[in-house]
């Protein structure tokens, strides 16, 4: 079975400019996730769908990001225009239920350098 | 507040000894998880060890137990007969329950680098 994937591994563009990462989650799991590490800080929860919909985007940091899930399966993160501050690593996680008690399965991450 | 604290930023251990690394939480809910993942440093998370914060046994997991004291918010990783492969970045973290509506997002603490010395 297909873990969680994601594309790219690695951006680098520049200040101004947009980018579009994507998460294709594991089959049949209904909740996705997307979370950030900037260097040498934790990893911050910014969002989760729950199959199409948002459940939560209170981590978001700003307008200038934008997450989608069409159609309930993979979903898109995109930044623009990217600010410096944005580089870190963008992790999605997606997981079948939603308890307290319920694993979630990581992808790599998508490393985004912001120059 | 929910919040992971995670004290150590790094730690050395020596293959096949044992290593501790700290994690203290703070929450106010009575029911929540709290979980343990790996970092190598190829970048994938991965999943280690769960444990409930109604379980009143330590959860294990092959040479990964959870030393979880409730009382002092404490869910310490034990990894025993470290091994080089167990080199990584570790990030404690904690969902809280859906009960009451509460989002179940898991907050992190900010991690500890192992590293195993042979």
């Amino acid at each position: 079975e297909a873990g969680v994937t994601q594309f790219p591994s690695h951006s680098v563009i520049e200040k101004g400019q947009t980018v579009t990462l994507r998460c294709d989650p594991i089959s049949g799991h209904d909740n996705l996730y997307w979370y950030r590490r900037v260097m040498g800080k934790e990893i911050k929860f910014l969002l989760h769908f729950v199959k199409e919909s948002k459940q939560d985007e209170s981590g978001m940091p700003n307008n200038r990001f934008l997450a989608e899930r069409t159609g309930g399966t993979y979903s898109t993160l995109k930044v623009q225009p990217a600010e410096l501050e944005d580089s870190g690593v963008y992790f999605c996680a997606s997981s079948q239920g939603a308890g307290a008690n319920t694993e979630a399965f990581f992808g790599q991450g998508t490393r985004l350098t912001v120059v | 507040a929910q919040k992971i604290t995670q004290t150590q930023p790094g730690m050395f251990v020596q293959e096949k000894e044992a290593v501790t690394l700290d994690c203290t939480y703070d929450t106010s809910d009575q029911s929540y998880g709290l979980f343990w993942y790996k970092q190598p440093s190829s970048g994938e998370m991965i999943f280690l060890i769960y444990q409930g914060s109604y379980d009143e046994q330590n959860a294990t997991e092959g040479r990964y137990s959870l030393n979880f004291q409730k009382a002092r918010k404490s869910a310490n990783l034990v990894i025993s007969a470290s091994q080089l492969g167990d080199s990584a970045m570790y990030f404690c973290a904690m969902r809280p329950s859906l009960w009451g509506g509460a989002t179940n997002k898991l907050i992190f603490g900010t991690g500890t680098l192992l590293a195993v010395q042979p």
